[in-house]
């Protein structure tokens, strides 16, 4: 069964360095997501991407963030500078449909554990 | 703001029993709703998702929407040791200028003993 991956399953940063996480979508899909989750805490969503641009952005997903389709494969999120406060646990969606049409669900990927020191 | 609400629990019931987890929502412009079960330190996995008021079943699951109410459930029938986890309520709209966002609940966590 198709599935979304992403790598690497953790990713241990210092404070202020660059990191990009990456995600290769099922095949088929046109609509993409990141979402993240603190420990403990809710499932937030970061952003929406389709057709090679953001959709829709989150107050979280500030200028220190980028996402980029830069193949036919693969989705990746990179964060600039990082911040103690984005360790997290990263999860990248993709669905078939979009939301404007009657069925847009969302399938996850694995994660990627971000911690940074 | 638009806010997804659930009792985090735990909610604790016999192997075989019917468990219900509830999940309510503020925006009423909302018009997809989604069940995931999370294990711990594992990813949000798709179990139900509800478009219409009323009820859908899917095996042991049913999802249950009233619109008029902004509420959803979820109920597990024959509840079994390996439906113990978090189950996640996600919330999104639909139609044009919609992006897919999803807004979730805190999740419920189901311990279901043998």
């Amino acid at each position: 069964e198709p599935e979304v991956t992403q790598t690497p399953s953790h990713q241990v940063t210092q404070m202020g360095q660059e990191v990009i996480l990456r995600c290769v979508p099922i095949s088929n899909h046109l609509y993409f997501y990141w979402y993240r989750q603190i420990l403990g805490q809710k499932v937030e969503f970061l952003v929406s991407f389709y057709n090679n641009e953001i959709s829709e952005k989150s107050e979280i997903f500030d200028d220190q963030f980028s996402v980029e389709r830069p193949d036919g494969s693969n989705f990746t999120l990179k964060i600039r500078s990082t911040k103690l406060e984005d360790s997290a646990m990263y999860f990248c969606a993709s669905s078939e449909r979009g939301a404007g049409e009657s069925y847009n669900e969302q399938f996850f990927g694995p994660g990627t554990r971000l911690t940074v020191l | 703001q638009k806010e997804v609400e659930q009792n985090s629990g735990p909610l604790s019931v016999p192997e075989g029993a019917i468990a219900s987890l509830n999940c309510t929502y503020s925006d009423r412009g909302s018009q997809s709703f989604f069940w995931y079960r999370q294990y711990s330190g594992k990813s949000p996995e798709l179990i139900m998702f509800i478009y219409s008021n009323g009820d859908k079943e899917d095996g042991r699951f049913t999802a249950q929407l009233n619109k008029a109410s902004q509420y959803v459930s979820l109920l597990i029938r024959d509840s079994q040791p390996s439906d113990s986890a978090t189950y996640l309520c996600a919330v999104g709209g639909l139609g044009s200028g919609n992006t897919g966002k999803l807004i979730f609940g805190q999740g419920t966590t189901l311990q279901v003993k043998p």
